[in-house]
């Protein structure tokens, strides 16, 4: 069984950088890709991005320009940096393991994030 | 991008009926990379169906998935209040991935 465990500072000032860890309990991260999604206060999923064990990354376009994902996995930790946050970035934030073949097959329970001065 | 249109937005069944959620993608592209999740109040959402027709680890037979192309259903056999839920597509075979704006299933 896996589990995922977000953490973060629940409140972001505007311009700011949001920063998540996800921490994973796991035998190995090793030989999976592991990525985050959010969802707005209006209930709808966003897909942010998903990075591979050996450090390959895909980000969603709309985000790659603020957006650094790092993996360590002798921690079991995935990160996520923001950077220059607006309200519209407010959401529950997912971190959840991706199979190619499958999507999203285990999730973290989320942790909400505001921006807001 | 693929958009995903969930319809209907809201489905409201008694227990034992009979449920039809319907998803359909703007283009082809992703293939049969086709998932539902089930998300109840609260929690995170939880796989159901994945490449369009396969059940996930532990989910009832209740819950069946079909379609290909861009034109996908998931269906639920005799619904029960624990199916209450909100329920997303999503498609993984291109990037980037997309979800659906969701269909609320409520019981009577």
């Amino acid at each position: 069984q896996v589990q995922l465990q977000e953490s973060g500072p629940g409140l972001v000032k505007p311009s700011e950088t949001l920063s998540l860890t996800c921490t994973v309990s796991t035998d190995s991260m090793s030989g999976f890709y592991w990525g985050w999604v959010r969802q707005s206060p209006d209930k709808r999923l966003e897909w942010i991005a998903y990075m591979y064990s050996s450090g390959y990354t895909n980000y969603n376009p709309s985000l790659k320009s603020r957006l650094t994902l790092e993996l360590d996995t002798s921690k079991s930790q995935l990160s996520l940096s923001l950077t220059s946050v607006t309200a519209a970035d407010t959401a529950v934030y997912f971190c959840a393991r991706f199979l190619a073949a499958k999507g999203f097959d285990y999730w973290g329970q989320g942790t909400l994030v505001t921006v807001s001065s | 991008e693929i958009v995903l249109t969930q319809s209907p937005g809201t489905l409201s069944l008694s227990p034992g009926e009979g449920a039809s959620l319907s998803c359909r993608a703007g283009q082809r592209g992703a293939g049969n990379s086709l998932a539902w999740y089930q998300q109840k109040p609260g929690q995170a959402p939880r796989l159901l169906i994945y490449a369009a027709t396969n059940r996930a680890t532990g989910i009832p037979d209740r819950f069946s998935g079909s379609g290909s192309g861009t034109d996908f259903t998931l269906t639920i056999s005799r619904v029960e209040p624990g199916d209450v839920a909100v329920y997303y597509c999503h498609q993984y075979g291109s990037t980037p991935l997309t979800f659906g704006g969701g269909t609320k299933l409520e019981i009577k």
